[in-house]
């Protein structure tokens, strides 16, 4: 059974540094095509991929926040990392990780975590 | 970015209506396109990729079309659990973006 699930905070003041974890069970990061990504969602609005790391070790991040992001995989805990630095209410969101689907060339998300809600707040 | 327009917002309908729901491309994206269902307080779902392929275990009632910078996704026939937000995604090009999302409520 593939699950992902993501842990973190859940209220985070202005300027401080956001740790996401997503921990991932039925199946493994670093089997080849396999990626994970992050899409959060501020409440009462659409999506917004953030970042993606694939098997390999590529790494993607959407250009208008790369400066703040970073994404690493620890194989040794099948879990996939997520920094967000600098961070602002507008920041307030929901937060996914998600499973890169596995069998075709476009980057479309097939499993997803319960996601966690993250507040940015004084 | 590839910006992605859904329309309408919104639509209300009955159980067994017809309901499509159409993603306009700001640039042509081929056939990479996807569809998401998410209900409140839960997760999107991945319903159909690459316009018309359906994802494993995804009703037959669900179906999409299009390609170039126009896409639908069409139900057949409304039923009870479909009551939920629709976003679409281009998986064309790098950022991959979704639409504003599309809301189906019950008439």
């Amino acid at each position: 059974q593939i699950t992902l699930k993501e842990s973190g905070p859940t209220l985070v003041k202005p300027t401080q540094t956001l740790t996401l974890t997503c921990t991932l069970s039925g199946f493994s990061v670093i089997n080849d095509g396999m990626g994970v990504g992050w899409i959060r969602q501020p409440p009462g609005k659409a999506l917004e991929w953030l970042a993606l790391i694939y098997w390999d070790d590529d790494k993607r991040y959407r250009p208008s926040l790369k400066s703040r992001l970073s994404i690493t995989k620890d194989t040794s805990k099948n879990q996939v990392v997520l920094t967000m630095t600098n961070l602002d209410p507008v920041d307030t969101a929901t937060y996914y990780c998600a499973r890169r689907r596995g069998g075709t060339v476009a980057t479309v998300f097939d499993y997803w975590g319960q996601g966690t809600l993250v507040t940015v707040s004084s | 970015d590839t910006q992605m327009t859904q329309s309408p917002s919104s639509v209300s309908a009955s159980v067994g209506d017809r309901v499509t729901i159409t993603c306009r491309a700001s640039e042509g994206i081929s056939t990479w396109l996807a569809w998401y269902q998410q209900k409140p307080g839960k997760a999107p779902n991945l319903l159909i990729y690459s316009t018309s392929r359906l994802q494993s275990g995804v009703p037959s009632r669900f179906s999409g079309s299009g390609s170039g910078t126009e896409f639908t996704l069409t139900i057949s026939s409304l039923q009870p659990d479909d009551f939920a937000t629709y976003y679409c995604q281009q998986a064309n090009s790098f950022p991959w973006t979704f639409g504003q999302g599309t809301k189906v409520e019950l008439k």
